[in-house]
């Protein structure tokens, strides 16, 4: 997807380590947001960003936590990866906080994390 | 009890057909509405947006909101082999990104 980049796309890792996942962008957007998303349970924002160092917790954050220090990256950090933690993991950005007809909300492709 | 409720489908139907694809939901708060479309192993992408109820239309896509009903469609005219893909309903009491519900999506297979 143009303008944002999930890496790695795919992670295999065992129960109990720790684990990030980082979304890059070069659309210099300032609002960054990690999503999930599960059969049946459709996407769920874990923590977003609005700004460096401005986080904030999500719909389901437990377990998880994230970091900006510079405005293109934003890692998600999986503290002690769990099998509940097996998911797709999306990264989006946009432009405003607030939506506007003519506003995109971009994601990234995904990276796919099992956890055995 | 879910926010928002999406059939998962899959929906198949032949090239040509008119495909309705529908959300319901539970607070009737909700004033803005978005479909989008999920191709395999990709991110979704924006398909439509609506505010508040009524009907708008892009194309072959027609986006339905009955409030009344909390229910919101979205229908695809003369669909594609290239409109297999999941489509995600979301919708949210504020227009703040952050604070979108999701629907699970239903997976829509057009056949040639």
């Amino acid at each position: 997807d143009a303008g944002i980049t999930q890496s790695p796309r795919h992670k295999v890792t065992e129960t109990g380590t720790p684990v990030t996942l980082r979304c890059h962008q070069t659309e210099n957007h300032r609002y960054m947001y990690w999503y999930r998303q599960d059969p049946g349970h459709g996407l769920r924002l874990i923590h977003y960003s609005y700004g460096v160092k401005d986080t904030d917790k999500g719909e389901v954050s437990d377990g998880y936590s994230v970091s900006r220090s510079k405005t293109e990256d934003f890692l998600l950090t999986l503290e002690s990866a769990t099998s509940s933690q097996t998911s797709v993991y999306f990264c989006a950005i946009s432009e405003r906080e607030f939506y506007r007809e003519e506003d995109g909300y971009t994601f990234g492709s995904g990276t796919r994390l099992t956890v055995v | 009890q879910k926010e928002v409720e999406q059939d998962p489908g899959p929906l198949s139907v032949p090239e040509g057909a008119i495909v309705s694809l529908n959300c319901t939901y539970s607070n009737s708060a909700f004033q803005y509405f978005m479909w989008y479309r999920q191709y395999s192993r990709k991110g979704p992408e924006l398909l439509m947006y609506t505010y508040s109820s009524g009907n708008k239309e892009d194309g072959r896509f027609t986006a339905q909101v009955d409030k009344s009903s909390k229910y919101i469609s979205l229908f695809i005219r003369d669909s594609q082999p290239s409109d297999s893909a999941t489509y995600l309903c979301a919708m949210s009491v504020i227009y703040n990104f952050n604070k979108f519900y999701f629907g699970s999506g239903t997976k829509l297979n057009v056949k040639p």
